[in-house]
């Protein structure tokens, strides 16, 4: 089955410590993304990244770090820095190339995480 | 600037209902036009992709868009109670054929009476 994988699904972290969300696609897709969802919110996006070892901020992007080693792989590491963790996060995955059909995001699971 | 403005809701309508979901947005640069379907404590689902003004139809979906009213619209016929869920609209503007994130809407909350 193709499909985007997010683990874990809930993740529960004290202050002060950093921690490290999991997004693994088998879908070929060049793109991935991450965005996050608080109550009542749409997603806003945290970070992007168009290609393996590049990656460019999103709208919210302090507190958080990101790496492209692989492309199937794009880990979220949200860090002490974040001053309002507890969220739902989302990945997500697309297509590159042209814009149009084709080049859609497709999203997983998501985790919820919450800080104690 | 990224704003998009869509009504929570709550929207509860009798099953068999015609739903009309609503998105309007500021920026004219926006190009590329979503509708996802999120249940609740899951990831958004796909559920229709416009990139240009006039209607598009999928099934029981219809998605509507009006670039010169910066208005979208997504209907749904013969509404079930499996509707139940979150929807929400996303929008993108062109980026030349790279990667560039959503800008969403806060969802609609769906209700679908039994």
């Amino acid at each position: 089955d193709g499909g985007i994988t997010q683990s874990p699904k809930y993740l529960f972290r004290k202050e002060g410590q950093n921690v490290t969300l999991s997004c693994e696609q088998n879908l070929n897709h060049d793109a991935m993304y991450w965005y996050r969802q608080d109550p009542g919110q749409g997603l806003r996006l945290i970070y992007y990244s168009q290609i393996v070892n590049d990656f460019q901020k999103g709208d919210i992007a302090e507190g958080y770090s990101v790496s492209r080693e692989k492309k199937e792989s794009f880990p979220l590491t949200v860090t002490s820095a974040q001053k309002n963790p507890t969220a739902f996060y989302l990945c997500a995955s697309s297509r590159q190339g042209a814009q149009g059909p084709g080049t859609e995001q497709f999203f997983g699971p998501g985790t919820r995480l919450t800080v104690l | 600037q990224k704003e998009v403005e869509q009504d929570p809701g709550p929207l509860s309508v009798p099953e068999g209902a015609i739903v009309s979901l609503n998105c309007t947005y500021s920026n004219s640069a926006f190009q590329y036009f979503m509708w996802y379907r999120q249940y609740s404590r899951k990831g958004p689902e796909l559920l229709m992709y416009t990139y240009s003004s006039g209607n598009k139809e999928d099934g029981r979906f219809t998605a509507q868009v009006d670039k010169s009213s910066k208005y979208i619209s997504l209907f749904i016929r013969d509404s079930q109670p499996s509707d139940s869920a979150t929807y929400l609209c996303a929008m993108r503007m062109y980026s030349g054929g790279g990667a560039d994130g959503l800008t969403f809407g806060k969802g609609t909350h769906l209700i679908i009476q039994p």
